[in-house]
């Protein structure tokens, strides 16, 4: 049982280049989120899926888009790259959408944008 | 609107000494608090959360926090800090909204620990 897995650990990409951030879990959850985490600024919601086929922005959206592949796996496009976009990046899953959920994360990318 | 605040940035203590970490919350309704751990390197680890009923909460790692609604708060608490517990603290309050659950975090709180 491995939870919830990101590849890839680390990333450096050049301003302008694309890539794919994937995630995956193993517990059956309905409920996937993308976050990032900057220095003083706590976890902000990129996207979420509260459910297979669907996904939705959360609060900073802009650059980004997502897709939801199947129930297990939820990834994160970055199309092309700015230095803003340099951060911590975490895939998270839940059981379901309500608010008492236990939300559980993966190891994070740590993703630096020259 | 939902937000959570955590005043101390960055605490020390030494090791077995008791422990504390603050945080406040707003919310309109019953708050869904939780508070989450992020050792270096790692992803974040539930380790309470405080829904109903009993406003001490044990969590794991002998954590406890207490919700006290008059206060807006949900402080964090350890009576003996142990040197693995160095990390990253952070609260947040959660809630249901059109499906997903929408989760507010503080900026955390980060704890090192001296011998």
């Amino acid at each position: 049982n491995a939870g919830v897995t990101q590849t890839p650990k680390f990333q450096v990409l050049k301003t302008g280049q694309s890539m794919t951030l994937q995630c995956a879990q193993d517990m059956n959850h309905n409920s996937m989120y993308w976050y990032r985490q900057d220095p003083g600024m706590g976890l902000r919601l990129i996207y979420y899926s509260a459910s297979e086929g669907t996904t939705d922005k959360g609060e900073v959206p802009n650059g980004y888009n997502v897709s939801r592949l199947n129930k297990r796996e939820f990834s994160l496009r970055l199309e092309s790259a700015a230095p803003s976009q340099t951060s911590v990046y975490f895939c998270a899953s839940s059981e379901g959408g309500s608010g008492t959920d236990t939300q559980y994360f993966g190891p994070g990318t740590r993703l630096t944008v020259l | 609107a939902q937000s959570v605040t955590q005043p101390d940035i960055h605490i020390t203590v030494s090791e077995g000494a008791s422990l504390e970490l603050r945080c406040n919350y707003s919310y309109g309704a019953t708050p869904y608090l939780f508070w989450y751990v992020q050792s270096p390197g790692q992803g974040l680890q539930l380790l309470l959360k405080y829904f109903s009923g009993d406003t001490l909460v044990q969590g794991i790692k002998g954590f406890e926090a207490e919700f006290k609604r008059s206060q807006s708060s949900f402080n964090l608490r350890k009576p003996s800090v142990h040197w693995s517990d160095a990390a990253e603290y952070f609260c947040a309050v959660g809630r249901n909204s059109g499906g997903y659950q929408k989760v507010t975090f503080g900026i955390g709180t980060k704890l090192q620990v001296i011998p």
